[in-house]
């Protein structure tokens, strides 16, 4: 079975600044994908950000942008330029191996954002 | 186009009633999951549909808990005689496919109160 690890219930960062959050999982399995959820107050997930297991580079959205090291089977989430909108739940997630077609969730990091 | 919604967006029960939750999925979208987010157990899986077929259900906590889907699209999730433990907000997802590598939209959720 899959695992996936937050280690870090609360985070806070000031608008503008730079903040990583940490995410680390344990697969015996090649190929599967990860991913960034954040879900604000309305309780809403949204994706943040996804990256295949069989792709090198890391994956970028605008602010949001990962490091991920396959090896260390780590997965954490960099957020530049944090804005008071980024304030939210972030989990990440592991889909694959043999838990192919259903998310596998870490026990989230609760971000604020103050200005 | 349309997210994915969910109804109610909240419910009270007593503890012994039964209660039904609605998930309406993002029209074309063959997989369809329900998922539970409790304080203490974190994100759960309960349960993936790939069409009307349920092929895991591997996530639903006791035969008091069960699920169908019709026509491919809404799904109902049916909790028998309701217990204060089952206390949790209920978050159904969709996706195009039902692969690792399908992003999965989440709706906001139905949170279930059991006094």
């Amino acid at each position: 079975a899959q695992t996936v690890t937050q280690s870090q219930p609360e985070m806070s960062v000031q608008e503008a600044e730079t903040v990583t959050l940490s995410c680390t999982y344990d697969t015996s399995e090649s190929n599967y994908y990860l991913f960034w959820y954040k879900q604000p107050p309305s309780r809403q997930m949204i994706l943040v950000i996804r990256q295949e297991a069989y792709k090198q580079q890391n994956a970028t959205e605008n602010r949001f942008s990962v490091n991920f090291q396959k090896a260390a089977k780590s997965f954490s989430l960099k957020i530049s330029d944090s804005q008071l909108g980024d304030t939210a739940m972030y989990f990440c997630a592991f889909n694959g191996g043999t838990s192919y077609g259903k998310l596998t969730f870490g026990q989230g990091t609760i971000l604020t954002v103050h200005p | 186009g349309a997210g994915v919604s969910q109804s109610p967006s909240n419910k009270v029960t007593e503890k012994g009633k039964d209660v039904e939750l609605r998930c309406d999925p993002i029209s074309g979208h063959t997989a369809l999951y329900w998922y539970r987010q409790s304080l203490g157990q974190g994100l759960e899986f309960l349960i993936y549909f790939q069409g009307n077929s349920a092929p895991d259900k591997s996530g639903l906590p006791s035969d008091r808990f069960s699920a169908e889907r019709t026509g491919g699209s809404v799904s109902t999730l049916t909790i028998q005689r309701t217990q204060q433990e089952d206390s949790a907000v209920y978050l159904c997802a969709s996706s195009l496919g039902g692969g690792a590598q399908e992003t999965q939209y989440f709706g906001p959720g139905t949170r279930l109160l059991v006094l």
